[in-house]
């Protein structure tokens, strides 16, 4: 009964590579996202997704692609990976018709590219 | 460029004793978010506080905003050996953009028995 959850947990892959990953959540929130977290655990937003509409674009490579199936799905598709792709790339989701701001986050996917 | 910077970077305190962290930003906010980290995990959020609201307490936890000075304190009080962890600020930006959360640098939290 995890509330958001993303999979896989960790991916590791060559450079050039086409990888996706998945985010799901079951709290009936409206709106979703995706942040880059770096070594130096630096936290950046990448894209949010309200009602399956893109409202948030961040200056992210056009490899990097979010597809919101429905309110509950974001998943991120990363092609001709990188090795500066290579971070924790974390969902979360919030609520924001009601006003609240908070945001609920996933435990992350670990992608290294060698 | 980075909107939140904290102070300290780390902090080690005994167990029992409060521990305070401080976040400073740049722009004009619709809100302020603290959010802690354990190792290896996702973010949890602690506490919201709006940029009209000046202190807002949570359990152990308290936060206080100060808009003309763009900053902000968390205080974690009688600290606990779970505590230890990364704690970020996260503001919220203006108009619609209360959502788009700009995170801080963070401060590595160690609280020894």
């Amino acid at each position: 009964d995890t509330a958001v959850s993303q999979t896989p947990k960790y991916l590791v892959t060559q450079m050039g590579n086409d990888k996706s990953i998945k985010c799901e959540q079951n709290l009936g929130h409206d709106t979703m996202y995706w942040y880059k977290q770096d070594s130096k655990k630096f936290l950046k937003i990448m894209f949010s997704y309200n009602n399956k509409e893109l409202i948030i674009n961040e200056t992210v490579p056009n490899r990097f692609s979010p597809k919101s199936p429905d309110k509950a799905h974001l998943n991120l598709h990363i092609n001709s990976l990188e090795l500066g792709d290579s971070a924790v790339y974390f969902c979360a989701s919030s609520q924001e018709a009601s006003g609240k701001h908070e945001q609920y986050f996933g435990p992350g996917t670990r992608l290294t590219v060698t | 460029s980075q909107q939140g910077e904290e102070d300290p970077q780390a902090l080690s305190i005994q167990e029992g004793e409060n521990a305070t962290m401080n976040c400073s930003y740049k722009t004009s906010i619709n809100n302020l978010q603290w959010y802690r980290q354990n190792s290896g995990r996702g973010l949890v959020h602690l506490i919201l506080i709006r940029s009209n609201e000046r202190e807002k307490h949570s359990g152990r936890l308290r936060v206080t905003l100060d808009t003309s000075k763009k900053s902000s304190s968390l205080l974690i009080t009688a600290s606990r050996a779970a505590d230890t962890a990364s704690y970020f600020c996260a503001t919220g930006g203006l108009g619609g953009g209360g959502n788009k959360l700009t995170f801080g640098t963070g401060t590595q939290l160690k609280v020894e028995l």
